[in-house]
């Protein structure tokens, strides 16, 4: 079976340009989340989304943060403009079912944004 | 914020010897979970062990709850260079967040 698949692997950017990211999940998942690592650091939820719905998104910067669920199957987070301080690892995970307690996460490879 | 503090931030151990890594949490928690990630890539689900249960084992794996003291513990026995990686524990909470902790970066040496 396929992982989750995330796009592109690497961006580099200049601060204030926008970037967004993609992720696939496993097919047939409902939960997907979108977390922010830090070097050094473990992740941070900024959304889940259950099927179409984002069901937490109380830690997304919405000033400049927007992410989107189409048809409750692909993802694209998107950072408008960006900061300097918003450099770190993205990475999406699915998990299959919806608003279940004992699920594990499934993660993609991560998109590493670098702004300059 | 990170719920879930891991002890100690690093260790480094000789291939064949045990690798034992804690992690500390601070409300009640549903299940917890520990994940491993390799340099440049994505966190691997490595177990899971509910509220109720105080021990569970996975191959090489050891994990223990403690809930009265907010405490789990991950121990890995006669460690490969291929355990060389960051480990964290996963809280997961009533409200279905499931929150990391900072990790343990364990190097096994040859």
């Amino acid at each position: 079976e396929a992982g989750v698949v995330q796009s592109p692997r690497y961006k580099i950017i200049e601060k204030k340009q926008p970037v967004a990211f993609w992720c696939n999940p496993i097919s047939g998942h409902n939960t997907l989340y979108w977390y922010r690592q830090n070097l050094g650091q473990g992740p941070e939820l900024l959304i889940r989304y259950e099927n179409e719905e984002a069901v937490d998104d109380s830690q997304l910067p919405k000033d400049r943060f927007s992410a989107e669920r189409l048809k409750g199957v692909d993802s694209t987070l998107k950072i408008q403009p960006a900061e300097l301080g918003d450099s770190a690892v993205y990475l999406c995970a699915s998990s299959p079912f919806v608003g279940a307690a004992n699920e594990k996460l499934f993660f993609g490879s991560g998109t590493q944004l670098s702004v300059l | 914020s990170q719920q879930g503090e891991e002890d100690p931030q690093a260790l480094s151990i000789q291939e064949g010897e045990n690798a034992t890594m804690n992690c500390s949490y601070k409300t009640s928690i549903n299940n917890l979970q520990w994940y491993r990630q390799n340099s440049g890539r994505g966190l691997v689900h490595l177990i899971l062990i509910r509220s109720n249960e105080r021990e569970k084992h996975s191959g090489r794996l050891r994990v223990t709850l403690d809930t009265s003291k907010k405490s789990s513990s991950l121990l890995i026995t006669a460690s490969r260079a291929a355990d060389t990686a960051s480990y964290f524990c996963a809280t997961r909470h009533n409200d279905y967040k499931l929150s990391f902790g900072a990790g343990t970066t364990v190097t096994v040496r040859a």
